[in-house]
């Protein structure tokens, strides 16, 4: 079964700087997708970004990055330019690509508490 | 313009009661799914329909079943509820997993359930 780990579980940063939050995962499988869900005091998810693992070229969306190690079955998230409104619970989450022809689970980590400070 | 939409929002409740939660998508996604996330903000799957068919059953008591009466509704009974219950429930949807591509899944806004 696929486990998705993050270790830290509070990160902070001050605005207009970076922050890198960690998340490892295993697997068996060669092709999978891999997502970053971000959570704020709403409670509701918004996808951040993602990335697929048979694409070497790490994965952008504005101030987001992602820092892709498919070897080390390593998945960063990079924030730049920190903002007040970064500051929410991030989860790292997994997703098998097989084709089962129907559904497939996300898999969690367990969820970084982001705090941005003045 | 609600994409994947959940009601109640907030639901309190006694102890052995019978509750329903019911979620709605407007994306013409043909599957739709259930999470939890626990008082310790962690997310875990717990059913999956495709075209009305469950797909996805994890480890849950049978206390839980879930209906989909057609691809866009997906509901959730709960009999007897317990304290463990509390939680925060989530449905999301996307296109089924045959279509290749990330197959994104959207949430709904949860449904933050108190057991007393």
């Amino acid at each position: 079964a696929q486990t998705v780990t993050q270790s830290q579980p509070e990160m902070s940063v001050q605005e207009a700087e970076t922050v890198t939050l960690s998340c490892t995962y295993d697997t068996s499988e060669s092709d999978y997708y891999l997502f970053w869900y971000k959570q704020p005091p709403s409670r509701q998810m918004i996808l951040v970004i993602r990335q697929e693992a048979y694409k070497q070229q790490n994965a952008t969306e504005n101030r987001f990055s992602v820092n892709f190690q498919k070897a080390a079955k390593s998945f960063s998230l990079k924030i730049s330019d920190s903002q007040l409104g970064d500051a929410a619970m991030y989860f790292c989450a997994y997703r098998t690509s097989i084709n089962t022809g129907t559904a497939s689970k996300l898999t969690f980590g367990t969820g970084t508490r982001l705090q941005v400070t003045l | 313009d609600t994409a994947v939409s959940q009601t109640p929002k907030y639901l309190v409740t006694q102890m052995g009661n019978d509750k329903s939660i019911k979620c709605e998508q407007n994306l013409g996604h043909d599957t739709m799914y259930w999470y939890k996330q626990d008082s310790k903000k962690f997310l875990k799957i717990m059913f999956s329909y495709n075209n009305k068919e469950l797909i996805i059953n994890e480890t849950v008591p049978n206390r839980f079943s879930p209906k989909s009466p057609d691809k866009a509704h997906l509901n959730l009974h709960i009999n007897s509820l317990e304290l463990g219950d509390s939680a925060v429930y989530f449905c999301a949807s996307s296109h089924s997993q045959d279509r290749g591509g990330y197959n994104e899944q959207f949430f709904g806004p949860g449904t933050r359930l108190t057991v007393l």
